[in-house]
């Protein structure tokens, strides 16, 4: 399996530009997360579904953050309109409940620079 | 409060010693705990679970600790592979809604 799949891996926008990141989650898995790491704040949560179905989005920072999913192979991020403050590494990552073992597996991440 | 924290290190241990450190949680419903690493400008990878009655994989032990809510992580024999970041991972009251620690980094010198 190649494993979760992100993109791009590297994004450098000026403050205002729309952003959006993608996902592609390991093929069977039932879940779905988006985080954020940043040094001042670590590991974040922003988002996560479950058979494509947004469960708890209480971790997305604002409205100028959405997500969706409208696949089970397919997931964005948008950022609309980026800031600097935005400027982090936003992770993916999958699971499969069904296996019982709650693991999750990352993606490479997306680098994010708003200038 | 945070709901997992982490001493962040860096714990600087020379090729061969034992180090170990711990995490502490706040929520006592908690059910699932795990270590993740996590290398320089990588994504965090399992490690290893922690199950109640403590785990090894190889080099690495992992404990529970319920009453006192917090988890430890013990390497033997370090390697100068095994300098990362070490991620306190605490599974929530939903399936699959992780609390991640800030991290241990870990530094393996020769």
């Amino acid at each position: 399996d190649a494993g979760v799949i992100q993109s791009p891996r590297h994004e450098v926008t000026e403050m205002g530009q729309e952003v959006t990141l993608r996902c592609k989650p390991i093929s069977g898995h039932d879940y779905l997360f988006w985080y954020r790491q940043t040094m001042m704040r670590g590991l974040e949560l922003l988002i996560y579904f479950n058979n494509n179905v947004p469960i708890d989005d209480s971790g997305m920072p604002e409205d100028r953050f959405s997500a969706k999913m409208p696949n089970a192979s397919f997931s964005t991020l948008k950022i609309q309109p980026s800031e600097p403050r935005d400027s982090a590494v936003y992770f993916c990552a999958s699971s499969f409940q069904g296996d019982g073992k709650n693991i999750q597996y990352f993606g490479a991440g997306t680098r994010l620079s708003v200038l | 409060r945070k709901e997992v924290e982490q001493d962040p290190g860096p714990f600087n241990v020379p090729e061969g010693a034992t180090v170990a450190f711990n995490c502490t949680y706040s929520n006592s419903a908690s059910q699932s705990f795990f270590w993740y690493r996590q290398d320089c400008r990588k994504e965090p990878k399992l490690l290893m679970s922690v199950y109640s009655s403590g785990n090894e994989d190889g080099r690495f032990t992992a404990q529970l600790n319920r009453a006192s809510q917090y988890i430890s992580l013990l390497i033997r024999d370090s390697k100068l592979s095994d300098s990362a970041t070490y991620l306190c991972v605490v599974g929530g009251d939903s399936w699959g809604k992780f609390q991640f620690g800030a991290g241990t980094q870990v530094v393996v010198t020769p």
